[in-house]
């Protein structure tokens, strides 16, 4: 069976600062990732995915993470945060054909002005 | 594009009661859909996979006499906690699949369900 592990329960950046938050997943075959953020009271927003092909992957809002099969990860960075990125952040693993999904426990970000 | 909407978006009910969530894709067709439940600073954990035309599928734990699905269209999916009560209490989301591209699930802002 598939896990995800978001190792940061709390992080907190600076605004402008740089950001990495930690994935590592546990499954068996070619994962299919995705890194999804959720604001307080809302439901989940799509930043980006990963399948196959480049490891490097851009999503929205500047968002883009990287998949390195030989340490089982799929970190999220951003170069430059803002305040509106204060949120919870969850990575998920999932089969592939779009099956369920396993989550990891998420990542609450706070932003300091 | 790939939104999914749910309704209500915030329920209170009296113990003893039966609530219905309603979850609707509104601009593509969604074969499967799925039913989750977060905790208060918890992750989402899965409770069933609704498909339309048939039997939804449960995860382990998840009593189906309690939490009735139905799937009836390809936009719409319901969620109904029979004879709530208050450890029912949760923050329900759905996803779809859209069915042209099926590989990504798109969620709803969920349903913040309060048990008297």
């Amino acid at each position: 069976a598939q896990s995800v592990t978001q190792p940061d329960i709390h992080i907190t950046v600076s605004e402008g600062a740089s950001l990495e938050l930690r994935c590592n997943y546990s499954y068996g075959a070619t994962p299919y990732l995705f890194w999804y953020v959720q604001s307080p009271g809302q439901g989940l927003q799509l930043l980006l995915k990963y399948f196959s092909g480049d490891t490097l992957v851009q999503g929205i809002k500047g968002f883009e993470a990287e998949f390195k099969r030989s340490q089982s990860s799929f970190n999220l960075r951003k170069p430059s945060v803002h305040w509106s990125d204060a949120a919870e952040y969850f990575c998920a693993v999932g089969t592939g054909g779009g099956n369920k999904l396993t989550f990891g426990t998420g990542t609450q970000l706070k932003v300091e002005l | 594009g790939a939104v999914v909407s749910q309704h209500p978006s915030w329920v209170i009910c009296k113990s003893g009661t039966s609530v219905k969530i309603e979850c609707r894709s509104l601009d593509f067709q969604a074969t499967t859909m799925f039913w989750y439940r977060q905790f208060p600073k918890q992750s989402l954990m899965l409770m069933a996979t609704s498909n339309e035309g048939s039997k939804a599928t449960y995860e382990q734990g998840v009593e189906k006499d309690k939490f009735l699905i139905n799937h009836a269209s390809l936009t719409l999916s319901t969620l109904t906690v029979t004879s709530a009560h208050p450890e029912d209490s949760s923050f329900y989301i759905c996803s779809a699949r859209d069915s042209l591209f099926p590989d990504t699930q798109y969620f709803g802002p969920g349903t913040r369900l309060t048990v008297l």
